[in-house]
């Protein structure tokens, strides 16, 4: 099956402000993910987004977090006021209606 | 809590051999299993899964193993390729309805020529 795509590749912010990453999954899946992974360490969940609603969120998803689908295409994770430990890889998943979940390239955040 | 771990987390074998890498996992309620390959720079790439009903699974050089009785799970890959060289997670869906995946800490498989 075709993957998701996500942009940018790598972002480079100053800290506080806000950054806007994006994920193009295909029109037929139905669950979305967003995990990170911080240099060096195993990949966390984040937040799954079903039917243009969170279904479930880890304690990391704060109120800093956002995700949307605005468009009904583009599925975004908004960090609003960026710290430097959110400084990591951030990868999009998605399914398909069965277990597996298939990830994206990645973004690598870098706050500064 | 849920957590997911690994046994070593460094493994080198010779080109054609065989490697197993194993996984432990605490959650007795998890009913799905999957394995992920990471190269660097590069997304988890998925390898092969099993459901909790299920006690091995065969892919392409590949089989997992699942052990419920003492919560294991291993990846066997078949006559390793330099192209096999990666770090590998296993990952676990554990709470029923729960979509999330709970990632270990991962292994780094080199294989040597």
């Amino acid at each position: 099956e075709p993957e998701v795509t996500q942009t940018p590749s790598h972002q480079v912010t100053q800290m506080g402000q806000e950054v806007i990453l994006r994920c193009v999954p295909i029109s037929n899946h139905l669950y979305f993910y967003w995990y990170r992974q911080i240099l060096g360490q195993k990949v966390e969940f984040l937040v799954s987004f079903y039917n243009n609603e969170i279904s479930e969120k880890s304690e990391i998803f704060d109120d800093q977090f956002s995700v949307e689908r605005p468009d009904g295409s583009n599925f975004t994770l908004k960090i609003r006021s960026t710290k430097l430990e959110d400084s990591a890889m951030y990868f999009c998943a998605r399914t398909s209606g069965f277990n597996e979940q298939f990830f994206g390239p990645g973004t690598r955040l870098t706050v500064l | 809590g849920e957590s997911v771990g690994l046994h070593l987390p460094t493994l080198s074998v010779q080109e054609g051999d065989n490697s197993i890498i194993n996984c432990a996992y605490s959650n007795s309620a998890s009913d799905y299993f999957i394995w992920y390959k990471q190269e660097s720079g590069k997304g988890p790439q998925f390898i092969i899964d099993i459901r909790s009903n299920m006690d091995k699974r065969q892919g392409q050089r590949v089989t997992v193993l699942l052990n419920k009785t003492v919560k294991h799970l291993s990846l066997q890959i078949a006559a390793t390729q330099p192209g096999d060289s990666a770090v590998y997670f296993c990952a676990e869906k554990g709470i029923q309805g729960a979509q999330k995946l709970v990632f270990g800490q991962g292994t780094r498989l080199t294989i040597n020529p």
